[in-house]
């Protein structure tokens, strides 16, 4: 595997269900990034992880719980989630948090709440 | 805090003609820039990126963009579209001053290539 991979590919689940996203990057990198992206709406930032350590979180409602046990993989654990949380989710990786280290993207989890 | 703009959602050109997509920042400092596409079903991968030097970048896909100061713009050219560039395009910008990770990216443009 090269690049970042994510699993799975695509999501059905109902709202009283737990579910967990992964992706794994294979490029060294030290920082890793979960995104939502929805329809129309622009791309949004959910976590961001540095080292393992969480170094930010833009406010996301608590049943979506990000896990990162090291520095290639990152977890997503979802609970209760709601219909409006249907979207594309995107992993992301980068050399380091510094402005100039471009991401590099998974192919994402197409996610559909019922 | 900074932003950035990408004017038109949607931009249709024919096979062989010009791509222009638009970019424009705001920022106390320039930040640096970045272009990604996005194809279908796919994450977004990147195209080029400014953070020093000339002010005209060079991409893959035969894509380039110029950053240009004055007018806060960092605009994407192709000089002849192809069918595979039809794919949505994101301007990102991330700001000089902070070592967070965090780049703001625009709404993206579509862009569609008529045979």
């Amino acid at each position: 595997e090269t690049g970042v991979t994510q699993t799975p590919r695509h999501l059905v689940m109902g709202m009283t269900n737990k579910k967990s996203l992964k992706c794994e990057q294979h490029l060294g990198h030290n920082a890793m990034y979960w995104y939502k992206q929805s329809a129309k709406k622009p791309l949004e930032l959910m976590f961001v992880y540095n080292f393992k350590e969480q170094t930010e979180n833009n406010s996301v409602p608590s049943r979506f719980s990000p896990e990162c046990p090291n520095s290639s993989h990152l977890f997503l654990h979802l609970h209760t989630l709601q219909p409006e949380d249907s979207a594309l989710y995107l992993c992301a990786s980068s050399l380091g948090l510094a402005g100039y280290n471009e991401q590099f993207f998974g192919p994402g989890t197409r996610l559909t709440v019922l | 805090a900074q932003s950035v703009t990408q004017l038109g959602s949607h931009v249709s050109v024919s096979e062989g003609a010009l791509v222009l997509l638009r970019c424009n920042y705001s920022s106390s400092v320039p930040p640096y820039l970045f272009w990604y596409v996005q194809y279908p079903n796919q994450g977004l991968q990147l195209l080029l990126k400014y953070t020093t030097g000339a002010t005209l970048v060079k991409g893959i896909n035969g894509f380039e963009a110029e950053f240009k100061k004055s007018e806060t713009s960092f605009h994407l050219t192709k000089p002849s579209a192809h069918m595979s560039d039809a794919a949505e395009y994101f301007c990102a910008v991330s700001d000089r001053a902070t070592n967070a990770g965090k780049s703001t990216f625009g709404d993206g443009t579509t862009l569609t290539v008529k045979p």
